[in-house]
């Protein structure tokens, strides 16, 4: 149980064109959906944490217009990358939390390499 | 607030010898910590978490941790690695989240296991 799939899970796009990145919650109902940004060799770096309904808090740096969320239901939240550049070509990571009693757990989706040229 | 510190950026081990990834963590509250597993381009694997409950957990492939709070650690161990054990290790602490407020989780850096045959 408590699955997360990411789709697409790799893309190549062209400079200037926009790009949607879905996460859903296979077999659960998310509390709250993060999306996250990996560089090489790096750690996980937190873009935005979003709730169903509402809209997404973005972190300290993070162009919220340029990457638009969507946390459409409590299964899908979406990712757009808007206009990209290459220098937004990363690997794209997001999770959903399950709240159970004592824990706030994470569960982690596959990832999406998105390349841009 | 919290923070977390992966003191080794790399450990390398050889195959069938016992494995320490260390883990320290600062928190205001009686955290929630988790150690994830991450293969090249691959999405983030629960390895095991800490709910307040026992402090010596036991995870998955072998792995457990030992919450020691006197010390503020989380130390990950496993007593022999095997050639699929490497990969890269992420320490996570999350505060429960104030009132009104989303939890938010902090990452370590990462910690890159090497197995040696």
């Amino acid at each position: 149980g408590a699955v997360v799939s990411q789709h697409p899970s790799w893309v190549i796009c062209k400079s200037g064109t926009s790009v949607k990145i879905e996460c859903r919650s296979l077999d659960f109902q998310a509390t709250t959906m993060f999306w996250y940004r990996q560089f090489p060799k790096q750690s996980l770096m937190l873009m935005a944490t979003s709730n169903e309904g509402s809209k997404a808090t973005y972190e300290q740096g993070v162009e919220k217009d340029k990457f638009l969320i969507n946390h459409a239901s409590l299964t899908l939240s979406t990712l757009t990358v808007t206009s990209a550049h290459p220098e937004d070509s990363s690997f794209y990571i997001c999770s959903a939390s399950l709240r159970d009693r004592t824990t706030y757990e994470q569960y982690f989706g596959p990832g999406t390499r998105l390349t841009v040229t | 607030a919290q923070s977390v510190t992966q003191l080794d950026s790399h450990v390398s081990v050889s195959e069938g010898t016992p494995v320490l990834l260390r883990c320290n963590y600062s928190s205001s509250y009686s955290p929630s910590l988790f150690w994830y597993v991450q293969h090249p381009n691959k999405g983030l694997q629960l390895l095991l978490k800490y709910t307040s409950a026992a402090t010596l957990v036991k995870g998955i492939n072998g792995f457990e941790a030992e919450f020691k709070k006197s010390e503020t650690s989380f130390h990950l161990t496993k007593p022999s690695a095997h050639m699929s054990d490497a990969a890269e290790y992420f320490c996570v602490v999350s505060d429960p989240p104030t009132s009104g407020g989303s939890y938010i989780p902090t990452f370590g850096r990462g910690t890159s296991l090497i197995v040696h045959p």
